[in-house]
């Protein structure tokens, strides 16, 4: 596709499910990041992907987290246990290298989560 | 922390005006770059800045890098309703994540 692509797009769990959030980055980007921005804050970084170098994990909040990128494209975000606190919009953004080569990056429209 | 910082919070302005915002952050930088973010929508990426340049240009976006004050400007020129949004700057230092900070919400009022 044209852009970057997240699904589902809304989301409503109850408390103590485990969720799955997809992202489809741009065809040839080597570089993924996952950042959640809740209700008035800015985003917060969560997961970085480059290439087939090991994810930069700093970001996660807890052990609940968890993300994978499978054949370099495709990535899952996985939250087990959901908490009311994971709450939030998941961004995903793509970028054909990673952070200060220059290029800009291109997000997608995101996944409302609502842990009720 | 790294974080960008934009000011001011929220700006009103008159369609047809213009409108400026701000964004400081702490440390060196590669490059910067200035999102918008419609209610619910995704970022748009606007403009990415060198940290070798001063000056950027695209449409009636305009931006500027100091980095000696570690600060950078977003100008837009002929404000119109659609322009309304949350306006971000990212910022990375040689680390791999971005650092955004909490935003500018501007209201361009037709």
């Amino acid at each position: 596709g044209a852009g970057v692509s997240q699904s589902p797009s809304n989301k409503v769990t109850e408390k103590g499910k485990d969720v799955e959030l997809r992202c489809d980055p741009i065809s040839g980007h080597t570089a993924l990041y996952w950042y959640r921005q809740s209700l008035g804050q800015g985003l917060e970084f969560l997961i970085y992907f480059q290439g087939n170098s090991a994810p930069d994990k700093s970001g996660l909040p807890s052990d609940r987290f968890s993300a994978e990128r499978t054949g370099g494209s495709v990535s899952t975000l996985t939250i087990q246990r959901t908490q009311q606190e994971d709450s939030a919009v998941y961004l995903c953004a793509s970028s054909l290298e990673g952070w200060g080569q220059g290029y800009g990056y291109t997000f997608g429209s995101g996944t409302r989560l609502t842990v009720v | 922390s790294q974080q960008g910082e934009e000011d001011p919070q929220a700006l009103s302005i008159q369609e047809g005006e213009n409108a400026t915002m701000n964004c400081s952050y702490k440390t060196s930088i590669n490059n910067l770059q200035w999102y918008r973010q419609n209610s619910g929508r995704g970022l748009v990426h606007l403009i990415l800045i060198r940290s070798n340049e001063r000056e950027k240009h695209s449409g009636r976006l305009r931006v500027t890098l100091d980095t000696s004050k570690k600060s950078s400007s977003l100008l837009i020129t002929a404000s119109r309703a659609a322009d309304t949004a949350s306006y971000f700057c990212a910022t990375a230092d040689t680390g791999n994540q971005f650092y955004f900070g909490t935003g500018t919400s501007l209201t361009v009022i037709p």
